[in-house]
């Protein structure tokens, strides 16, 4: 379904410190899901993806976790710089025309 | 990679007005391309489906007759915001399905503020 237009809720972290940002997801369907990132002004950017037969996937400094008992996912970030200080999206890929549905959203806020 | 280019990437109109946003896929072609509205500090709301040579799919809520959608070539869709009001200033954002040409598979533009005064 559509995200609901909540205003974002904010983590905070020091830097060098692991963050977790979580996300519900909506439609049991969704068969792939993205997360993003977002700066000031700027267009959302790929961060890393996984798709619903699994469970867990690294990237570079990122985990994604998927739960899909109970519709959850959750970006892991190790130790964490100001450079990831931005807004971070989940989106999953459900219904016609494979359309992508966002969540609700986080702020990260790293401090030195 | 895949590129989607945006434009313009901020306009002010005065109410009343009409206004056209571009969205062009660069070095692929976009059979399907998907518009967003993000208000400030809220998350990315899709507004529609546009598919080359047919007409756009809306979702619930969006006034298919204030946002024209027109996506007549395989590298080009427009939104036009037709009879502009302040409370349709946002940041819109498109995206292009191109199969491959990124590691997802969509590709997004870099948004358009609009400010209606």
């Amino acid at each position: 379904g559509e995200s609901v237009g909540l205003h974002l809720p904010t983590l905070s972290v020091q830097e060098g410190d692991n963050s977790i940002i979580n996300c519900a997801y909506s439609n049991s369907a969704s068969d792939y899901f993205i997360w993003y990132k977002q700066e000031s002004g700027k267009g959302p950017q790929f961060i890393i993806d996984i798709r619903s037969n699994m469970d867990k996937r690294q990237g570079q400094r990122v985990t994604v976790l998927l739960n899909k008992t109970v519709k959850h996912l959750s970006l892991q970030i190790a130790a964490t710089q100001p450079g990831d200080s931005a807004v971070y999206f989940c989106a999953e890929r459900a219904g016609g025309y494979n359309k992508l549905i966002f969540g609700a959203g986080t702020r990260l806020a790293v401090h030195p | 990679g895949a590129v989607v280019s945006q434009h313009p990437s901020w306009v002010i109109c005065k109410s009343g007005t009409s206004v056209k946003i571009e969205c062009r896929s660069l070095d692929f072609q976009a059979t399907t391309m998907f518009w967003y509205r993000q208000f400030p500090k809220q998350s990315l709301m899709l507004m529609a489906t546009s598919n080359e040579g047919s007409k756009a799919t809306y979702e619930q809520g969006v006034e298919k007759d204030k946002f024209l959608i027109n996506h007549a070539s395989l590298t080009l869709s427009t939104l036009t915001v037709t009879s502009a009001h302040p409370e349709d200033s946002s940041f819109y954002i498109c995206s292009a399905r191109d199969f491959g040409g990124s590691e997802s598979g969509y590709t997004f533009g870099s948004g358009t503020r609009l400010t209606v005064v």
